[in-house]
């Protein structure tokens, strides 16, 4: 159980162009799922927590409107990085929340990772 | 800032025991995480602690004591696919805050 995936799992785009990701729990309803950015060789940086049926909640120094996100249900949000640059190539890894701790027999509220996806923009 | 921090590097022997510290800012503590990342993969769950006290789960175990803004992870039995990073991860509030992590190498 506790199945989160993502969808690309990399991805080459030109500058200027918009990407999106999409993240989705397999086998469970997620009403809370997270976007992390990871540079080489250091930790996951919490960008927004993504809330299903309302707007994301963005961490400082991240921009709202270059990093859209939807949750339109309990089982999927996106990430759309709009007007990509190179400095926005890295390792972007999605994580959902199981409320219930049905999933994975871990406890509740234990966030389960999607594999990532590895954006190179040119 | 809530600061976790765990050493960057580690090195151990096939079948040794290695353990793993963390040490994080105890205001808004929620519970801490352990989590194993092989290079170019996402995290992978691995402990969960609360409590103070031992958590137990095969060759893994992590301990956490609340008092001290301490946790540690002890693998046994290392194995060469044990060989990855570990992150610490504190829960404050709703938020993850994730440790830079520990590498770990298994030498044969």
């Amino acid at each position: 159980g506790a199945v989160v995936s993502q969808h690309p799992s990399w991805v080459i785009c030109k500058s200027g162009t918009s990407v999106k990701i999409e993240c989705r729990s397999l086998d469970f309803q997620a009403t809370t799922m997270f976007w992390y950015r990871q540079f080489p060789k250091q930790s996951l940086m919490l960008m927004a927590t993504s809330n299903e049926g309302s707007k994301a909640t963005y961490e400082q120094g991240v921009e709202k409107d270059k990093f859209l996100i939807n949750h339109a249900s309990l089982t999927l949000s996106t990430l759309t990085v709009t007007s990509a640059h190179p400095e926005d190539s890295s390792f972007y890894i999605c994580s959902a929340r199981d409320p219930l701790g049905l999933a994975g027999g871990a406890g509740t509220d234990t966030q389960y990772f999607g594999p990532g996806t590895r954006l190179t923009v040119l | 800032g809530q600061n976790i921090d765990q050493p960057t590097e580690m090195t151990a022997t096939e079948g040794a025991i290695v353990q793993i510290n963390c040490t994080y800012q105890t205001s808004g503590f929620n519970g801490l995480f352990w989590y194993q990342q092989h290079a170019g993969e996402a995290p992978t769950f691995l402990s969960y602690n609360v409590l103070d006290g031992l958590e137990e789960k095969g060759r893994f175990s992590s301990f956490l004591s609340r008092s001290k803004g301490y946790s540690y992870l002890l693998l046994k039995e290392l194995q060469m696919k044990d060989s990855a990073s570990y992150l610490c991860a504190v829960e404050y509030g709703n938020k993850l805050v994730f440790g830079a992590g520990t590498i770990l190498r298994v030498k044969s």
